[in-house]
């Protein structure tokens, strides 16, 4: 049971280049989410899903894009890299209950 | 909306000394409140949680109280170690099972 798997640790992107950012998890939760941690700020929701086929906004959504085809997978598009997107991103599940599983990160470095 | 307020660190203490990391929030109801962990290198980790006014949420030696009438929601710890250094987020719970997360506290616990 590896829990929530995140892929790449790190990368660096161009401004203007895409990238897809992969998260998966092995628990059968149906909730997965998509947070970015900017320095000194806490995690904030880019995206949210409550089960396959199903996605919805947060808080922070503009220049993402997410998929949830399966239960398991639930990647996050970047189309168009810009500076602002430099963050660490977290992706997260849950089950029926309120705790939710975080996955290692993904740092982005967008120059 | 919703907001959680925490102390800004980093926090540096010697072994064996008390740890107070402070958390307050606003929030319309009665959210549940949470402290998640997150070591280096890894991601978050839900250290306790405590989900009514008065409730006591503790594991590894660390406790916070949900405190009602201060809105606060306090972690300690009795002795530290230098295991526990980390980052620290307080969160809560509001509608829609969305986590609002503090800035995080870095804790530095020196020999």
């Amino acid at each position: 049971n590896a829990g929530v798997t995140q892929t790449p640790k790190f990368r660096i992107l161009k401004i203007g280049q895409s990238m897809t950012l992969q998260c998966t998890q092995d628990m059968n939760h149906n909730y997965m989410y998509w947070y970015r941690q900017d320095p000194g700020m806490g995690l904030k929701l880019i995206y949210y899903s409550v089960g396959a086929g199903i996605t919805d906004k947060g808080e922070v959504p503009n220049g993402y894009n997410v998929s949830r085809s399966t239960t398991e997978d639930f990647p996050l598009r970047l189309e168009l890299a810009a500076p602002s997107q430099t963050s660490v991103y977290f992706c997260a599940s849950r089950a029926g209950g309120e705790t939710q599983y975080f996955g290692p990160g993904t740092r982005l470095l967008v120059l | 909306g919703n907001s959680v307020t925490q102390m800004e660190g980093p926090v540096t203490l010697s072994e064996e000394a008390f740890l107070t990391i402070n958390c307050t929030y606003t929030a319309t109801g009665y959210p549940s409140l949470f402290w998640y962990v997150q070591y280096p290198g890894e991601g978050l980790q839900l250290l306790l949680k405590a989900t009514k006014a008065d409730d006591k949420g503790s594991n590894k030696g660390f406790e916070a109280t949900y405190r009602k009438e201060t809105t606060s929601f306090h972690l300690e710890k009795g002795s530290v170690q230098v295991s526990d250094s980390a980052v620290y987020f307080c969160a809560l719970l509001g509608a829609g099972n969305m986590l609002t997360f503090g800035g995080g506290t870095r804790l530095m616990v020196k020999p």
